[in-house]
This record gives structure tokens, C-alpha cells and sequence, in this order.
């Protein structure tokens, strides 16, 4: 079955730092890779998502994540971490058909 | 500006009541879409629709239906709120067309519901 893995529940970091957050899937093809985040008490915004082409993809608010096939993996990183960017980070996978499979989320913490 | 609206931001129910829970969005997108969102479970999806009048059921419907009757308005419903829906609640949209949809998806703010 398809699945998504975030092995990190959270994570803190510095403000400052650099970031990665981790991502696999379990799927058999190349499925849609997407990065959304929760900012509290707030909906899921789009932070970038990888269709095909350039594995390594731009998003918003600085942040950037790279798929690799061979790992089914789809990182999320950022090199310099604000103190806004605390939330909650979520990987989706969509195989097709309309279901969207979530991880369970990353909870970022920044401190100062 | 894309625009997820749903109508309670927090509720308040009691076990056994009906609870509707009204999701609007201005984008003229064909799909919309109702998760729920718990602690260490992520989203999990409970109904979609891709049209008018159509819905699919997601991965855990039981216990709701939903509603489709303008391209714009996707409702929730819970016949008889039971203690284990306090959960949080999510409408999404899509700006896919029929029958197509690549998974970016929109989100209104959710809804917090607790069922005493």
C-alpha cells in the first residue's frame, strides 16, 4: 500500500541553521511529491511541489526539497531558518485518483 | 486571492446531535475535498467530490456524508456526532478539471470540533 514516512515527529533548530526534513514514500511509480505547511490555528499552504523534470525543486518562502528516486525520497531543506518558519510540515504523495496520502507531520521549532 | 472558506472555526456539540460543517470556495475549482486532521495521523480523507451532485468516499467515511448540490459549496455531515469525531476538520479544493487532478490542493482554515 502507499504510504508516506516523516521519521521526525519534530525537530528543533536554531534560527539561522539550516534545515532538512525528511520524507519517504512507499509507491511503485514516480508518484506527485508535494511540501505543505500548517502555521497554527491555520489551514495547509503549498510550499512546492515535483512533478517530473528537475529533481530538485524552488518553492516558497526560501525553501527547497529534492527527490530522489533511487531513495523514494523527497527532502525538504531550507539553508537559513527564520523564527517564523516554526510550524508544522507535512509531505503528501498523490498516486492518482484523487486520494492524497499525508504524513503524519514534522513539528518545527525555532529558537532564538 | 484563492479563497477556502469554512464557515465554523470551532464547535461545540453534544453525542448524537446532527452537525454540518460548510465549506465555499470562490475558485471555481471542479474537485473539493474534506479530511480529517489528528495528532501524529496526518490528514486522512473522508469524502471527495469531482462534480456537481457526485461524491466519492475517501478512506474513512464512516460515520459522515457529504453534500454537493452547487459547484462552489461542499458540506460535511455527521448524522449522529459520536465522541470519536473530535477532530479537526479540513475542506480542500482542487483546480483540476474533470476527472483530472494532480493533488495540489487549496485549504480553508479547518474546524475544530468537539463532540461531549
Amino acid at each position: 500500500a502507499q504510504s508516506v514516512t516523516q521519521p521526525d515527529i519534530h525537530i528543533t533548530v536554531s534560527e539561522g541553521a539550516s534545515l532538512e526534513l525528511r520524507c519517504n514514500y512507499s509507491y511503485g511509480a514516480t508518484p506527485y511529491l508535494f511540501w505543505y505547511v500548517q502555521s497554527p490555528g491555520q489551514g495547509l499552504q503549498l510550499l512546492l511541489k515535483y512533478f517530473s523534470g528537475d529533481t530538485l525543486v524552488q518553492g516558497i518562502k526560501g525553501f527547497e526539497a529534492e527527490f530522489k528516486r533511487s531513495q523514494s525520497s523527497f527532502n525538504l531543506r531550507k539553508p537559513s531558518v527564520h523564527w517564523s518558519d516554526a510550524a508544522e510540515y507535512f509531505c503528501a504523495v498523490d498516486t492518482g485518483g484523487f486520494k492524497t496520502i499525508f504524513g503524519a507531520g514534522t513539528r518545527l521549532f525555532v529558537k532564538a | 486571492d484563492v479563497k477556502v472558506t469554512q464557515s465554523s472555526r470551532y464547535l461545540v456539540k453534544r453525542t448524537g446531535e446532527k452537525v454540518f460543517l460548510e465549506c465555499v470556495q470562490d475558485m471555481d475549482h471542479e474537485n473539493m475535498f474534506w479530511y480529517r486532521q489528528d495528532p501524529g495521523l496526518g490528514l486522512r480523507l473522508i469524502y471527495f467530490s469531482y462534480d456537481v451532485k457526485m461524491k466519492e468516499k475517501g478512506d474513512i467515511p464512516e460515520g459522515y456524508s457529504v453534500s454537493r448540490e452547487k459547484k462552489e459549496r461542499f458540506s460535511l455531515i455527521l448524522e449522529s456526532a459520536s465522541t470519536n469525531q473530535t477532530s479537526m476538520y479540513l475542506c480542500a479544493s482542487s483546480p483540476s478539471g474533470k476527472g483530472i487532478h494532480t493533488g495540489e490542493l487549496f485549504f480553508g482554515e479547518g474546524s475544530r470540533l468537539t463532540v461531549l
